[in-house]
């Protein structure tokens, strides 16, 4: 099956950085990732959508000034958490959309688990 | 009321039970939907597609009702590598995913 990676599995930061995390479609062509967030027991959130070439689009009550995505070719999305709090340490999960296939398979990544101290 | 509801569980069952979890989903025009698992700490991974007609693979079940917005997942036979939670999963608009927030199964010795 297709594989999607993210980069880190894990971080740990300091409250008031940035987080950038990396998401990639190793072995396909992604016209569209989305991006979700998962706090523990919780259900995944889907956060935005991220189309190649253009600006992604968030779901209500997410801030766009706060959570940066950038889908600058087809293989690569990044998500960053710009002046992280406690309250965003979350498990933050991307998935990826080929252009083939059934049209709502999505490829999920492993994961990246953000806590900020 | 959320979009797609699950009973959380847990769902306590000793090895070679059967258990069924079920889903209802608020958005009667919806037009795909999924049983997703994932373990603990792990990204959700794809169980299986859920079609209007039922549909099975192995030892799992999955059937689809419509007029009750209704899915459910049957799992025969339970093996303890099937302890995870099963998240049931609604397509919305521009290919979107609607997660349920999961139904935990433990499937003992």
């Amino acid at each position: 099956g297709a594989v999607v990676s993210q980069h880190p599995s894990r971080v740990i930061c300091k409250s008031g950085t940035s987080v950038k995390i990396e998401c990639r479609s190793l072995d396909f062509q992604a016209t569209t990732m989305f991006w979700y967030r998962q706090f523990p027991k919780k259900s995944l959130m889907l956060m935005a959508t991220s189309n190649e070439g253009s600006k992604a689009t968030y779901e209500q009550g997410v801030e766009k000034d706060k959570f940066l995505i950038n889908h600058a070719s087809l293989t690569l999305s990044t998500l960053t958490v710009t002046s992280a709090h406690p309250e965003d340490s979350s498990f933050y999960i991307c998935s990826a959309k080929g252009t083939s296939g059934r049209a709502d398979t999505q490829y999920f990544g492993p994961g990246t688990r953000l806590t900020v101290l | 009321r959320k979009e797609v509801e699950q009973d959380p569980g847990p769902f306590n069952v000793p090895e070679g039970a059967t258990v069924a979890f079920n889903c209802t989903y608020s958005n009667s025009a919806s037009q795909s939907f999924f049983w997703y698992r994932q373990d603990c700490r792990k990204e959700p991974k794809l169980l299986m597609s859920v079609y209007s007609s039922g549909n099975e693979d192995g030892r799992f079940t999955a059937q689809l009702n419509r007029a009750s917005q209704y899915i459910s997942l049957l799992i025969r036979d339970s093996k303890l590598s099937d302890s995870a939670t099963y998240l049931c999963v609604v397509g919305g608009s521009s290919y979107k995913l609607i997660f349920g927030s999961g139904t935990r199964l433990l499937v003992r010795p």
